[in-house]
């Protein structure tokens, strides 16, 4: 089983719709991440966790939204889509404790298309 | 602010080396990562070298960093058409939360 799994991983809705996509890890790691990719862009960063009562913004957060469930879930919300929010999103992990920033651990993606 | 960049295309033929670079901004990085993403797949960790260190080699793969340029390289010898895939470099500030990914390069292995 993959350590860290998004759901769903396709995904194509309409315009004004709300999404909500989930990620849950069994790496046992209390940072976790949410990206988006576009082509020739690279990783940009959402938001992000540090802990279940910790949320901080990303450098692109305006359009979504989070919650952290649970240490092991983490989920983005796109309150009404718009058609510039279709990407590539990724969820990660990390473990918190050591020096420095540890590697982070990615999902498979989700392909989300909104029309 | 912190900025990685990498070209965005590269190709090579099969057997030959490949040398992917990257150049990074932040100076207080402790760790330098390289990321590789095949197609339909996330972003998997392929090594990173501590700010300390000049050179990691790990089979095919050896990273240099330049912390004066402000320079990493990825080279991987005897490339392989399992290597094509886009490679991504990444920085980590020491004082800061977050990672800061380049935008990736495209390896093409032609036959």
């Amino acid at each position: 089983d993959a350590d860290v799994t998004q759901t769903p991983r396709n995904r194509i809705t309409k315009t004004g719709k709300r999404i909500m996509l989930e990620c849950s890890q069994t790496k046992g790691h209390d940072r976790m991440y949410w990206y988006r990719q576009d082509p020739g862009l690279g990783l940009r960063l959402i938001y992000y966790s540090f802990d279940v009562k910790d949320i901080n913004k990303g450098e692109i957060s305006d359009g979504y939204s989070v919650s952290r469930q649970a240490q092991a879930k983490f989920s983005l919300s796109l309150e009404s889509a718009i058609p510039n929010q279709t990407a590539l999103y990724f969820c990660a992990t990390s473990d918190g404790t050591g020096f420095g920033n540890q590697p982070q651990h990615f999902g498979d993606g989700t392909r989300l298309s909104i029309l | 602010g912190e900025d990685v960049e990498q070209s965005l295309f590269l190709s090579v033929r099969e057997g030959d080396s490949s040398v992917i670079n990257c150049t990074y901004t932040d100076s207080s990085s402790t760790y330098l990562y390289w990321y590789k993403q095949e197609p339909g797949a996330g972003l998997q960790l392929l090594t990173y070298i501590f700010s300390n260190m000049d050179m990691k080699q790990d089979q095919r793969l050896t990273v240099l960093l330049n912390k004066k340029d402000k320079h990493l390289s990825l080279r991987i010898a005897d490339t392989q058409t399992g290597d094509s895939a886009i490679y991504f470099c990444a920085e980590s500030p020491n004082y800061g939360q977050n990672f800061v990914f380049g935008p990736g390069t495209r390896l093409s292995v032609l036959p």
